[in-house]
């Protein structure tokens, strides 16, 4: 079965500090997605970047980055020039590459406050 | 990017009767719809997994009697709380699979928060 860890329940940065969040996970699956997810307070969930386990350059969307180690099953998170809008709780997740297999595996989640 | 909508966002309703919550696509059809559930300050849990004219697929320990999953088009899925008691208060949150055009993406509804009185 896999599994997701996210070893940092809360966090707060100052705005315009990089912050990073860590997310390990386990399996034994080859080919699968990873992602990371926004929930601000209104509990609408975002996808924030997604990876796929077979490419070897790490995803990035504007002020976010990921640190991908496929070897390690480390998916870190970083956020550059943190904005006080970031403020969220950022779920790492998985997903297997898998037609009839396609549900997602959250972790418990990083609780982020962005301070003025 | 796709739109995933609930209905009702929220409802408050008496021990001992049923709700039922709406999930829509409304951009893209979607072939597989998943539905989880919240609890304050805690990660989403996947209850069930919703295929377009099949039987749902329930995870270990949902009830499947007692929460009902409808999938009877590829673009609305509705989940039917029965006989709700007040530990059935949370968060009910689906997402919808859209695999057409090359993407494979999942989209999340804005959720629906069940109060049991």
């Amino acid at each position: 079965a896999q599994t997701v860890t996210q070893s940092q329940p809360e966090m707060s940065v100052q705005e315009a500090e990089t912050v990073t969040l860590s997310c390990t996970y386990d399996t034994s699956e080859n080919n699968y997605y990873l992602f990371w997810y926004k929930q601000p307070p209104s509990r609408q969930m975002i996808l924030v970047i997604r990876q796929e386990a077979y490419k070897q350059q790490n995803a990035t969307e504007n002020r976010f980055s990921v640190n991908f180690q496929k070897a390690a099953k480390s998916f870190s998170l970083k956020i550059s020039d943190s904005q006080l809008g970031d403020t969220a709780m950022y779920f790492c997740a998985f997903m297997k590459h898998a037609p009839r297999d396609d549900k997602i595996i959250f972790g418990k989640g990083t609780r982020l406050h962005i301070l003025p | 990017g796709a739109v995933v909508s609930q209905h009702p966002s929220r409802v408050i309703c008496k021990s001992g009767t049923s709700v039922k919550i709406e999930c829509r696509s409304l951009d893209f059809q979607a072939t597989t719809m998943f539905w989880y559930r919240q609890f304050p300050k805690q990660s989403l849990m996947l209850m069930a997994t919703s295929n377009e004219g099949s039987k749902a697929t329930y995870e270990q320990g949902v009830e499947k009697d007692k929460f009902l999953i409808n999938h009877a088009s590829l673009t609305l899925s509705t989940l039917t709380v029965t006989s709700a008691h007040p530990e059935d208060s949370s968060f009910y949150i689906c997402s919808a699979r859209a695999t057409s055009g090359g993407t494979d993406e999942q989209y999340f509804g804005p959720g629906t928060r069940l109060t049991v009185t």
